[in-house]
Order: C-alpha cells, then sequence, then structure tokens
C-alpha cells in the first residue's frame, strides 16, 4: 500500500535561514507528488505539484521541491523564510491504484525564531 | 470571492447526539471531499463525492453520513454511532475526481464531543 512518510514532526528555523522539509513516499510507479500549507485553525493550501517532466517544481510563496525517484523523496525548500511561513506543512501523494484518493503525510510544523 | 465555507467554526456536542458539519462551495466544482484531522496525523478521508446524488465511503466513513443534493452543498453528519468524534473536521473541492485537479479546502470545523 502507498504510504507518505515526514520524518520531522517539528523544525525551528531562524528567520532569514534556508529551509528543507523531507517528504519520502512508498509507491511504485511514479506518483503525483502534492505539498500543502495549514496555518493555525485553518483550512489547507496548494503550494505545489509534481505530475511529470522537470523534477524542480516551483510553488508559490517562494517554495519549491525537487523530485527524487531513486531516493523516493520530494523535499519541499526555501531559500529563506519568512516569519509568516511559521505553519505546518503536509506532503501528500496521490496514486491512480488508490482510488483516485490522496495519502497524507503527518506534517510537520515549522517554527520560525526571530 | 469563490471558495468553501463551513460552518460552524466551533461545535460542541454531548455524547449521543447527532450533529451536521455545513460545506457549501461556490467554485462550480463536481468533486467534494470530507477529511477528518487529528493532532499527529495526517488527513484521513471520510466520504467524497464526484457528483450531485452519488457519494462513496472513504477510508474511515463508520459512524458518519453525507448527502449530495445540490452541486454547491455537502453537509456531513456525525452520528452517535462516531465513537471517537473529537477532531477538525475538513471539506474541500476540486473541478474533478482527477489526481490532477487540485483540492481547495475550506477553513474547517473543530467538533469537540462533551
Amino acid at each position: 500500500a502507498q504510504s507518505v512518510t515526514q520524518p520531522d514532526i517539528h523544525i525551528t528555523v531562524s528567520e532569514g535561514a534556508s529551509l528543507e522539509l523531507r517528504c519520502n513516499y512508498s509507491y511504485g510507479a511514479t506518483p503525483y507528488l502534492f505539498w500543502y500549507v495549514q496555518s493555525p485553525g485553518q483550512g489547507l493550501q496548494l503550494l505545489l505539484k509534481y505530475f511529470s517532466g522537470d523534477t524542480l517544481v516551483q510553488g508559490i510563496k517562494g517554495f519549491e521541491a525537487e523530485f527524487k525517484r531513486s531516493q523516493s523523496s520530494f523535499n519541499l525548500r526555501k531559500p529563506s523564510v519568512h516569519w509568516s511561513d511559521a505553519a505546518e506543512y503536509f506532503c501528500a501523494v496521490g496514486a491512480t491504484d488508490s482510488n483516485y484518493q490522496l495519502i497524507w503525510g503527518a506534517g510537520t510544523k515549522l517554527i520560525i525564531k526571530p | 470571492d469563490g471558495g468553501i465555507t463551513q460552518s460552524p467554526k466551533y461545535l460542541f456536542r454531548k455524547e449521543g447526539q447527532n450533529v451536521t458539519l455545513s460545506c457549501e462551495q461556490n467554485l462550480n466544482h463536481d468533486a467534494m471531499y470530507w477529511y477528518r484531522q487529528d493532532p499527529g496525523q495526517g488527513l484521513r478521508l471520510i466520504y467524497y463525492s464526484q457528483i450531485v446524488n452519488d457519494f462513496q465511503k472513504g477510508d474511515i466513513a463508520e459512524g458518519y453520513s453525507v448527502s449530495r443534493e445540490k452541486k454547491e452543498s455537502f453537509p456531513l453528519t456525525v452520528t452517535s454511532a462516531q465513537k471517537n468524534p473529537t477532531a477538525f473536521y475538513l471539506c474541500a473541492s476540486s473541478t474533478d475526481r482527477l489526481l490532477t485537479d487540485t483540492q481547495y479546502f475550506g477553513p474547517g470545523t473543530r467538533l469537540t464531543v462533551l
């Protein structure tokens, strides 16, 4: 069965520093990959998605992610974080043989130090 | 403005009572979803609907029921059969139920059983 792992429950980063959030998935074929962000007490907003083509994907708010098939990873990056980036980040995987459902990671909470 | 609204934002229920959570969208989307979110876990799919008058169970449908009488509305009823209903409930919609379609989320309803 497909699965998504976000190894870091919490990550603390200083404002202005770079960020990388990890996401590993388990799926036999090329998956559909997503990163969403959730501000406290709010719904989720799509940051970026990967289906095919260029493995480096640009998203909103200055985020990017890189699909690495050999490592089954889809890590999210940002070169310089802002205090407003403090939120919870979810990686999700969609697969056609999972009835087109999204399988969600448990999330990584990003804390920004001033 | 187009979007998804959920009401109420907070809901308190006594044990043994049924309660209905509202979800309305004006995005003209065919597909709608209900997810449950618990701390430290990813989103879990309760029910989804691809079209009016049709809906399917997700991974954790037991103790929940839905209806889809109108394209823009997809209410969720949490019944007394749901053993652990305290959670954050998120409604989402997408153009269709293809994995390439972005899911747009409402702000959520936090249900607490007293």
